[in-house]
């Protein structure tokens, strides 16, 4: 079965501190990569998405991502956090030809100290 | 455009009771999912809808869940009677179509389901 695994479940950084949060899925054919986040008191919003092409995907507020097929990762990064940072991350993986079913991690909370 | 509406926010039932939940997709969306997200954990899908048709339900306790999306635009989702285990939030989600590879899910705020 398809699984996603995020490393990190609770990280605290002071700003200005660079992010890297790790995600690994399981599936050995033709994915498609998602990041999301959840500010507090907010709904799930799509940070950054990687279909093909560039494996360096670029997001929203600075984000980016990696894919790196023969690790099975997409891992997120920030050169700079920002206290705004605050939130919950999910990674998530759709596979390729599927009916559309995401694939979530179970989440990184990331609190980013002022 | 507006975006994925839910209601209720936040619901608390006691457990044996029975609660209803009411989505309302991005207009002209054809795709809606229904994800339950227990606290600590991501999000699981529990039934995928194209239009009014059901795609894919195999994780849906179909001994309790019911959902439904009769004109294929809003759905509702249904347990009855619930169990303490369901206490979760209940995510809608909806996108323009299932099989197109460059298809994105955009999420509504939730329902916070607490059961006592």
């Amino acid at each position: 079965a398809q699984s996603v695994s995020q490393h990190n479940h609770h990280v605290i950084l002071s700003e200005a501190a660079s992010l890297e949060l790790g995600c690994n899925y399981s599936y050995g054919g033709t994915v498609n990569l998602f990041w999301y986040v959840q500010y507090p008191g907010q709904h799930l919003q799509l940070l950054l998405k990687y279909f093909s092409g560039d494996p360096l995907v670029k997001g929203i507020k600075g984000f980016e991502a990696e894919f790196i097929k023969s690790k099975f990762s997409f891992n997120l990064r920030k050169p700079s956090v920002q206290w705004s940072d605050t939130a919950e991350y999910f990674c998530a993986v759709k596979s390729a030809g599927n009916t559309g079913k995401l694939i979530f991690g179970q989440g990184t909370t990331l609190q980013v100290k002022p | 455009e507006a975006g994925v509406a839910q209601s209720p926010r936040y619901k608390i039932i006691e457990k044996r009771q029975s609660v209803a939940f009411w989505c309302n997709p991005i207009s002209g969306h054809a795709t809606l999912y229904w994800y339950q997200q227990i606290l600590g954990q991501g999000p699981k899908l529990l039934i995928q809808f194209q239009n009014n048709g059901v795609v894919d339900d195999s994780q849906l306790p179909k001994d309790r869940f019911s959902a439904e999306r009769l004109k294929g635009v809003d759905s509702t989702l249904k347990i009855q009677p619930a169990k303490l285990e369901d206490s979760a939030v209940y995510l809608c989600a909806s996108s323009q179509t299932t099989g197109a590879r460059t298809d994105t899910q955009y999420f509504g705020p939730g329902t916070r389901l607490t059961v006592l």
